[in-house]
C-alpha cells in the first residue's frame, strides 16, 4: 500500500489565484482529514469526511472548500488564495467503526504551499 | 472545548540520557490522548495512545507516556534517546463524541551527541 499520498509537494500561488491539492489513500479509510500546519503552531483542523458524499468543517475552514466524491480521493481547494494562506498542508485518512475517535490516523508527507 | 498545551517549544538533550517531553490538556468530559512524531519533511506517525485501562502506556522506540487524570497530564518519557529521535513531537486529544482531533504546538526535541 502507497498509504495516504498528496500532490504537489511544494507551491508556490499568486495572491487571488486558486488552485487544488490532492490526497488520495489506498487503504479503504471512510474518514479523511484536512489539517494546515503553520511554523510553532500545531495542526488545525480545516475540514473533515466520515465517508464518501459527507463532509464537514473543522477549526478553520474559511477560505477552503473540499468533496468527497469516492471514498480514495479527497481533494482541497483554496479559492482566492491569500498570503494567510501560506503553510503546510496535511491529509490524513483513518478507518473508524464504533469508537472513531480512538482510531489512529495515518498522515500523508503534506505540502508545502506559499501564497505571494 | 478540548485544549492542548505542550509546555517547552524545544527540548535539547544528550544522546543515551533521559527525557521527558509535557503535555497537558483541558477538557470537561473524558479524553482520548495520543502522541505523534514528524520527521523532517514528512507527516506524522503514532507513537502512542491512552484510550482507557492502565495508565502507562508504551509506544514504539521506547517511548512511554502516563495519564494523570488529576494532573490532566500526558507526559511522554524515554530512559535513553539515540540521535535518531531528533524530531518534533505533537500532543493531540479527542473525545468520544464529536469528530475533531486537537493538537499543541509540539516540541521540537534535538538530541546532541
Amino acid at each position: 500500500n502507497a498509504g495516504v499520498t498528496q500532490t504537489p509537494k511544494f507551491h508556490i500561488l499568486k495572491i487571488g489565484q486558486s488552485m487544488t491539492l490532492q490526497c488520495t489513500q489506498d487503504m479503504n479509510h471512510n474518514y479523511m482529514y484536512w489539517y494546515r500546519q503553520d511554523p510553532g503552531m500545531g495542526l488545525k483542523l480545516i475540514y473533515y469526511s466520515v465517508g464518501a458524499g459527507i463532509t464537514d468543517k473543522g477549526e478553520v475552514p474559511n477560505g477552503y472548500n473540499v468533496s468527497r466524491s469516492t471514498t480514495e480521493d479527497f481533494p482541497l481547494r483554496l479559492e482566492l488564495a491569500a498570503p494567510s494562506q501560506t503553510s503546510v498542508y496535511f491529509c490524513a485518512s483513518k478507518w473508524s467503526g464504533s469508537a472513531p475517535n480512538t482510531d489512529t490516523q495515518y498522515f500523508g508527507p503534506g505540502t508545502r504551499l506559499t501564497v505571494l | 472545548a478540548q485544549s492542548v498545551t505542550q509546555l517547552d517549544s524545544q527540548v535539547p538533550v544528550f544522546e543515551e540520557a533521559p527525557v521527558e517531553l509535557r503535555c497537558n490538556y483541558s477538557s470537561s468530559v473524558s479524553v482520548y490522548l495520543f502522541w505523534y512524531v514528524q520527521y523532517p519533511n514528512q507527516g506524522l506517525q503514532l507513537l502512542l495512545k491512552y484510550l482507557s485501562g492502565s495508565t502507562l502506556v508504551k509506544g514504539i522506540n521506547g517511548f512511554e507516556a502516563e495519564f494523570n487524570k488529576s494532573q490532566t497530564s500526558f507526559h511522554l518519557r524515554k530512559p535513553s534517546v539515540h540521535i535518531s529521535d531528533t524530531a518534533e513531537y505533537f500532543c493531540a486529544v479527542s473525545t468520544f463524541t464529536g469528530n475533531q482531533f486537537y493538537f499543541g504546538t509540539g516540541t521540537s526535541l534535538t538530541v546532541i551527541p
